[in-house]
């Protein structure tokens, strides 16, 4: 059983480009959580998603950034006209349902570069 | 108002030793879950341990413990018999049921192990 898959680990994208982050969650997982971790830094929260919906997006900033998690395929978290400030570790969650005792499970992270 | 606090950003323990790692949390959610995270270097997130808001019991999973105090919002980690392997950064984390599901992280604690 597969985990939480990330990639790329490592993206290095020059300023204005655009950042694609691809996770596919665990097997029988629907729930989607991505963070974003900047050096010596806990995660931030940044978007919470169910199959074709997102449920909160409250930590996403309003321009450039945008996710989704489709029907079929993996949850993408894309970034649009990149700065030096979006050089980050970009971590992904899943979990199998709601719920205060479901954990969830992390994917290995994409640590972007931005140049 | 920090939904997670950790105070602690660096300890330090002798290896066979107990250490506590601290977390505050603020919720008015009745139903919550508390979770503690371990980030080694690598930089995966490794899920360590659960604890539920009607929990009676503290949670144990091998070396690590939970010593929850509802009343106090607290939810110390405790390891025991520290290992080398145990230096990393630690992240307490929790999710509130009824207001969103998305997990809240705090800042970390660094914790090294000495020979």
């Amino acid at each position: 059983n597969a985990g939480v898959m990330q990639n790329p680990r490592h993206l290095v994208r020059r300023r204005g480009q655009e950042a694609r982050l691809r996770c596919s969650p665990m097997k029988g997982h629907s729930h989607v959580y991505w963070y974003r971790q900047l050096p010596e830094e806990g995660l931030k929260f940044m978007v919470y998603l169910q199959k074709e919906n997102i449920i909160d997006e409250s930590g996403m900033p309003k321009e450039r950034f945008s996710a989704e998690f489709p029907k079929e395929g993996p949850s993408i978290l894309r970034i649009q006209q990149v700065v030096r400030g979006d050089s980050a570790a970009y971590f992904c969650a899943s979990s199998q349902k709601q719920g205060e005792n479901t954990e969830a499970f992390f994917g290995q992270g994409t640590r972007l570069t931005v140049v | 108002a920090q939904k997670i606090t950790q105070t602690q950003p660096g300890m330090f323990v002798q290896e066979k030793e107990a250490v506590t790692l601290d977390c505050t949390y603020d919720t008015s959610d009745p139903s919550y879950g508390l979770f503690w995270y371990k980030q080694p270097s690598s930089g995966e997130m490794i899920f360590l341990i659960y604890q539920g808001s009607y929990d009676q019991q503290n949670a144990t999973e091998g070396r690590y413990s939970l010593n929850f105090q509802k009343a106090r919002k607290s939810a110390n980690l405790v390891i025991s018999a520290s290992q080398l392997g145990d230096s990393a950064m630690y992240f307490c984390a929790m999710r509130e049921v009824n207001t969103g599901n998305q997990f809240y992280f705090g800042t970390g604690t660094s914790l090294t192990v000495i020979p």
